[in-house]
């Protein structure tokens, strides 16, 4: 079983640049949720993808935007970088269906400047 | 707003002793609970969940109880190890029916540290 792999793991921008992060989902899983999680805090649920439609977001303005492909892998793009955007973006897997466990790939990890 | 927090941000146990982590969580529409152990540089990892029609529930080395009537959980690990040290969340489900993935609410994390 593969898990939840995200790419890059690192990533420097300057402010007012755009930023796409990429997650692979576990085999077998066909939604996919991007979690905020700043230094020394708990995650923020951004938004959550299903049959590649939007399913489900939190408080996050419009330019955070997100893909699911049909292989169930996810892009969540930023646009005009600002300086709190500065985080662990975190990406998970799951079933559809409530009481359906996430399971989180390692992160990157986004420094704007 | 309503959010799930925890009781104490640190935790600091003796290797081979028991170790409990609180949770209280503040909405009572709440029906699905996770705990997750993140270390550090790694994502959260799922450790256990339970519904709301259940008190507790076990897994290896785990137990967690849901006492709905006052919106408290708790991970109790046993036999604590120097590899347990890590971040503990728990998190509440807040999504609405049945065409909805999970989306969860974190606490802030407590921080556990076993001493050998």
């Amino acid at each position: 079983e593969t898990g939840v792999t995200q790419s890059p793991t690192h990533l420097i921008k300057t402010r007012g640049q755009q930023v796409t992060l990429r997650c692979s989902s576990q085999s077998g899983h066909n939604t996919v949720s991007w979690y905020q999680q700043a230094l020394g805090q708990g995650p923020q649920f951004i938004f959550q993808y299903y049959r590649e439609e939007e399913n489900g977001r939190g408080n996050f303005p419009p330019r955070f935007s997100g893909l699911q492909f049909p292989n169930y892998s996810s892009e969540l793009n930023v646009n005009a970088l600002e300086l709190d955007d500065s985080a662990l973006y975190l990406c998970a897997s799951s079933f559809q269906g409530v009481d359906s466990p996430l399971h989180f790939g390692n992160g990157t990890r986004l420094t704007v400047t | 707003g309503e959010s799930v927090g925890l009781h104490l941000p640190t935790l600091s146990v003796q290797e081979g002793d028991n170790s409990i982590i609180n949770c209280a969580y503040s909405n009572s529409a709440s029906d699905y609970f996770i705990w997750y152990k993140q270390e550090s540089g790694k994502g959260p990892q799922f450790i256990i969940d339970i519904r709301s029609n259940m008190d507790k529930r076990q897994g290896q080395r785990v137990t967690v109880l849901l006492n709905k009537t006052v919106k408290h959980l708790s991970l109790q690990i046993a036999a604590t190890q120097p590899g347990d040290s890590a971040v503990y969340f728990c998190a509440e489900n807040m999504a609405q029916g049945e065409t909805s993935g999970s989306r969860l609410t974190f606490g802030e994390g407590t921080q556990l540290t076993v001493n050998p």
